[in-house]
């Protein structure tokens, strides 16, 4: 069963567009929700992450947010470049009383963003 | 700088051999993965291990063994290699229970085909 629904599978847009990328959970017992990104023929790294204690999330032109009580937590990408073109997963994990920290992935979006 | 070693990037093997894939990670970290990427799935657990000679399954174990004899190594193995483990292996590693964060570094990435 998928521990972490993401949609959608792929987005496109303009250049300068905000793209939105959804994700919704339903182990209450996740306390850490981080993004990573993905380059073609590279390994995913991390872009920005979010704890539920705080509702949003701000690094540069990307922002986390986060809705506790709906489960649910989205990316956003103000004035979204086509270096910005890439895939997307989201990604949940229980760190506090888990013998691991293992993540749960979504199942990725690509993003294209056009010139 | 962190890094995450795989020891090749394509690999072609044939139905029946047996395959190991290595990974090597430089930031002792004890937490290492082997995840396999497909389009449209994401990223699948397949093992995990928390220590040497430690090892977990993940969500999809069928067909794979792992070996953790040193912190630094984790290694993936395919007992019996079929056409439907064609895929993309990437490993990763993270900080243990109780760090600051668990962010995972992955590899680039090997990608496998059993022809």
């Amino acid at each position: 069963q998928q521990q972490v629904k993401q949609s959608p599978q792929s987005l496109i847009v303009q250049k300068g567009g905000i793209p939105i990328i959804n994700c919704a959970y339903e182990n209450t017992a996740f306390d850490y929700f981080p993004w990573y990104q993905q380059f073609p023929g590279k390994g995913p790294a991390l872009l920005i992450a979010i704890r539920p204690d705080v509702s949003e999330k701000k690094e540069g032109r990307f922002t986390i947010s986060f809705n506790k009580s709906a489960k649910q937590f989205s990316l956003h990408i103000m004035d979204s470049q086509p270096g910005d073109s890439a895939t997307y997963f989201c990604a949940a994990s229980k760190r506090r009383g888990s013998t691991l920290g293992r993540l749960y992935f979504g199942r990725g979006t690509q993003l294209t963003v056009w010139p | 700088d962190v890094k995450v070693t795989q020891s090749s990037r394509y690999l072609v093997k044939r139905t029946g051999e047996k395959v190991f894939l290595e990974c090597v990670q430089d930031m002792d970290h004890e937490n290492m993965f082997w995840y396999r990427q497909d389009p449209g799935l994401g990223l699948r657990l397949i093992y995990f291990s928390y220590d040497v000679k430690m090892k977990e399954k993940g969500d999809i174990p069928e067909g794979y063994s792992v070996s953790r004899e040193k912190k630094e190594r984790f290694s993936l193995i395919l007992e019996s290699a079929s056409t439907n483990q064609t895929s993309m292996y990437l490993c990763a590693s993270s900080p243990p229970r109780g760090a600051q964060n668990t962010e995972a570094f992955f590899g680039q990435g090997t990608r496998l085909t059993v022809v």
